[in-house]
């Protein structure tokens, strides 16, 4: 079982639809959560981080954490094309300096 | 604010050639630095980690190195480049400590293709 989980995609959603990533990771221990965006060519880029459970909103997006289910989520509302990317799911232990990613998961959002 | 640099941007490198990357970490003091390798279509895998000047840890056996001889400067070396080794090497730093906080930032990366 990887440690960090994520359907490889690639997830298609027209322009204006939402588009739901997920994520689910094996470590119980895991307290830090992050949602990275990498553009095609380019280096990845922190867009959220979560680490309560409950949902977390930042403008069109929306972080959701499970930590019973071990489960979490990425919802990017009013999808644009220019959301067309991969999205990294991290996650991270209380203690100890690594943080996990996973695969990502490939989003293209049609215009 | 921080800023992260890597360079160079992009390497093409014949077979048994050295290679040295570097990355430096403007605007922070004692960070934690990090290095991984991405191979096309795949995800990040951590190469090398550190948490002070000349403390490295090692994830993956290979014939790479790294170094850090100034807090903010990290390197990443080889003496003897393998076709294996290509791909996308990003850089990337966060704040110091073991706390369930921080998050990493990433540098623009090296693209390095060996022939």
């Amino acid at each position: 079982q990887k440690e960090v989980e994520q359907n490889s995609g690639p997830l298609s959603v027209p322009e204006g639809a939402i588009a739901s990533l997920n994520c689910t990771y094996s470590d119980r221990g895991s307290q830090s959560f992050f949602w990275y965006r990498q553009y095609s060519g380019k280096s990845p880029e922190l867009i959220m981080s979560i680490y309560s459970n409950g949902d977390k909103e930042d403008g069109r997006f929306t972080a959701q954490l499970n930590k019973a289910s071990q489960y979490v989520s990425l919802l990017i509302r009013d999808s644009q094309p220019s959301d067309s990317a991969t999205y990294l799911c991290a996650v991270k232990r209380g203690g100890g300096f690594k943080t996990i990613f996973g695969a990502g998961t490939r989003l293209f959002v049609k215009a | 604010s921080q800023t992260i640099h890597q360079w160079p941007a992009t390497l093409v490198q014949p077979v048994g050639s050295p290679l040295s990357l570097e990355c430096t970490v403007e605007g922070t003091s004692n960070p934690n630095l990090y290095w991984y390798r991405q191979a096309a279509g795949r995800g990040l895998q951590l190469l090398f980690y550190s948490v002070g000047i000349g403390q490295i840890s090692s994830e993956v056996p290979q014939n790479l190195s790294a170094s850090r001889p100034q807090d903010r400067q990290f390197i990443l070396s080889s003496k003897k480049l393998l076709l294996s080794d290509s791909g996308f090497y990003l850089c990337a730093w966060r704040t110091s400590g073991t706390s369930g906080v921080g998050e990493q930032y990433f540098g623009p990366g090296t693209r390095l293709t060996v022939t």
